[in-house]
């Protein structure tokens, strides 16, 4: 079964600075079908970067995605007050879908 | 606009069984496939299950295969998800979802905003 691990669990940034997510797959990830989502307390997960790289409707370009294979990232280039959240990573070319542990952005 | 939402949580002993619903809108219900996905308290995403457009191919996580059950009404934009045998991990929030595309293979753009399932005695 497909294993997704985030790092850091935890990344404590300023508003501004440029915020770099990680998502490791224990095998290759079909197709690159890997999706970033942004979840905030209370909240229904909110859907970022699919198919690796490509932003959804409405999500701002400071969000980007990269990678392929086993290796990907989620880059946020300066944070704004907003994007303080708790970040998942998923796989959704194979089943079972899964998803990553979480990574945190907190406010420093 | 797309919406979905849950309805059927409560407070359940464990053992026993729970029906979820899922009712949609703003958008055509029989060309989707359609997910359930949970969050214990305090915990992360887990998948749960899925279900083709029409029904034909259903899929589950080894954690509630042989327990639940997913099923869909396209006559009345329903998703379904029968819990039977329930235990206490399986206290959650429960939220329908639904893929960017019609496609099996979907990363899931919409959300409902769930509803709470608690397993205790």
């Amino acid at each position: 079964e497909f294993v997704l691990t985030q790092s850091p669990d935890t990344l404590s940034l300023s508003p501004g600075e440029r915020a770099t997510l990680s998502c490791r797959a224990s095998q290759s990830v079909s197709s690159n079908y890997l999706a970033w989502y942004q979840q905030k307390a209370g909240q229904a997960p909110r859907l970022l970067i699919y198919a690796a790289s490509r932003r959804a409707t409405g999500i701002p370009d400071r969000f980007s995605g990269s990678g392929s294979g086993t290796d990907f990232t989620l880059s946020i280039s300066r944070l704004e007050p907003e994007d303080f959240a708790v970040y998942y990573c998923q796989q959704y070319g194979n089943s079972p879908w899964t998803f990553g542990q979480g990574t945190k952005v907190e406010i420093k | 606009q797309v919406q979905l939402v849950e309805s059927g949580g409560g407070v359940v002993q464990p053992g026993r069984s729970l029906r979820l619903s899922c009712a949609a809108s703003g958008f055509t219900f029989s060309s989707h496939t359609i997910h359930w996905v949970r969050q214990a308290p305090g915990k992360g995403l887990e998948w749960v299950a899925v279900i083709s457009n029409d029904g034909s191919n259903k899929y589950y996580a080894d954690s509630v295969k042989g327990r639940f059950t997913i099923s869909r009404d396209n006559s009345k934009n329903t998703l379904y998800l029968q819990m039977d045998s329930l235990r206490l991990e399986d206290t959650a929030v429960y939220s329908c979802a639904r893929g960017v595309s019609t496609t099996w293979y979907s990363a899931f753009e919409f959300w409902g905003q769930g509803t709470m399932v608690t397993v205790s005695s």
